[in-house]
Order: structure tokens, then C-alpha cells, then sequence
């Protein structure tokens, strides 16, 4: 297992367009993350799910942002209607979650966005 | 509510200590730490369940106390190598969310 892939790595759009962004977790981890990071700050908590069901979403995201893990294993996270404020590290992680066992995140390389 | 770390920045001396504090204002069942090198993603050093356990990783090591909801890392005789930015992650009960703190930057100098 080559570890969490995140792809693409770096997009650059314009502002409005709409963005995607894959997350490929560790094959029998269940649980994954969506986390933003901006130079600087800590990972800000997104969202995350256990196989396919959505757990949360934070309250602070737009309703311009909607992720899915629609078959319990990649995920994909979209920001529509992109504004600069949505320039940022995008990191996902995934977490063999078992009965509350408490495990390590395992993070991928991230995608950097960047709205001009 | 993510946590609160403290200091924001370090500079050390190599072979010099230094303590990284983490709070948090609700109960917690776990805190994480992870460091995070530039440009890299972070990565795991260890985790601590609340029991009041401390760990080590090589000469890293760090406390929980579970009545104060807080945590420590005590980077011993600091390398090089422990450069980077340190990031505490708390669970406040089983199966719940991770949320991570705003960061410590430690940077070690010959």
C-alpha cells in the first residue's frame, strides 16, 4: 500500500469556476478526513465519514462545498463557485477506526489551490 | 472547539529542551501529536488516551492530564531533525472527530 493519495496536487482556477479534488485513503481504513490548511494555521477540520456515511460537516463551511465517499473508499470533495478565500492546502487523512480505537491519521500530500 | 497550543514559536539550541502545551475547554478522551515539515504532510509521533499516560518517541515524550485537559510534549536534547511545526489533535469521546490545534513552530539551531 503506497499510503493516502490525493490528487491532483496543485490546481490553479479562477474564480467561479468549480473545483474537485480526489482522495484515495488506506485500503481497509474506514474513516476519513477532509482538513484545510492555510500558511501558518493548524488543520482546519472540514469533514468526515465512516465508510460512506457523512459523520459531520463543519458549521463554519459553505454550502458551496459537498464531499462523498460514495462506495466507502476514494472520496471526493468539490468546492463550487470558487472564491479566493478558498486558496488553501486541501489535506486528506484516513484512520482505521475501530469501537473507538484511538489510531494515527495517516495524511496525504495535499492539493494546493489557488483562485486568481 | 479545536485546542490551544502553546508557544506559537520556539528557537532552540541544539541539545536544548523545550515544552509544547496543549489545551483544550471540554473533556477529552485522546490527544494526538504530529509534526509537519515544510511542505510535507503531517506526520504521527504519538498518542495519548486519557488515564494520564505518558509516552516516548526516541527523545520525544509527552504527558496527558486528564483532570486539566491538557497536554504536553517535551522535545530532550533537541536535534536538528526536530525542526518543524508540532500539532495537537484532540478527541474529546470514542469515535468522535479529530480537530487539530493552530500549531508550534520549533525551529533547532546548530
Amino acid at each position: 500500500d503506497t499510503g493516502v493519495s490525493q490528487d491532483p496536487r496543485h490546481k490553479i482556477t479562477k474564480r467561479g469556476q468549480n473545483v474537485t479534488f480526489r482522495c484515495d485513503p488506506i485500503s481497509e481504513h474506514n474513516r476519513l478526513y477532509w482538513y484545510r490548511q492555510t500558511l501558518g494555521q493548524g488543520p482546519e477540520f472540514l469533514t468526515y465519514f465512516q465508510n460512506e456515511a457523512q459523520l459531520e460537516k463543519s458549521r463554519l463551511l459553505s454550502d458551496r462545498f459537498s464531499a462523498e465517499r460514495p462506495k466507502g473508499s476514494f472520496s471526493t470533495l468539490e468546492i463550487q463557485r470558487t472564491e479566493q478565500g478558498d486558496s488553501a492546502m486541501y489535506l486528506c487523512a484516513s484512520i482505521d477506526e475501530y469501537r473507538g480505537r484511538n489510531t494515527e491519521a495517516f495524511f496525504g500530500q495535499g492539493t494546493r489551490l489557488t483562485v486568481v | 472547539q479545536q485546542p490551544v497550543q502553546s508557544p506559537q514559536a520556539v528557537i532552540l539550541r541544539e541539545g536544548e529542551d523545550a515544552v509544547i502545551n496543549c489545551s483544550s475547554s471540554k473533556a477529552l478522551y485522546s490527544v494526538h501529536w504530529y509534526r509537519q515539515k515544510h511542505g510535507e504532510a503531517p506526520v504521527f509521533l504519538m498518542i495519548l488516551l486519557k488515564g494520564g499516560e505518558q509516552k516516548g518517541h526516541d527523545k520525544i515524550s509527552a504527558s496527558f492530564n486528564e483532570k486539566k485537559q491538557q497536554s504536553s510534549l517535551y522535545l530532550t536534547a533537541s536535534q536538528l531533525s526536530y525542526s518543524g511545526t508540532y500539532f495537537c489533535g484532540t478527541v474529546k469521546a470514542a469515535g468522535n472527530k479529530l480537530t487539530f490545534g493552530g500549531g508550534t513552530r520549533v525551529l533547532v539551531k546548530p
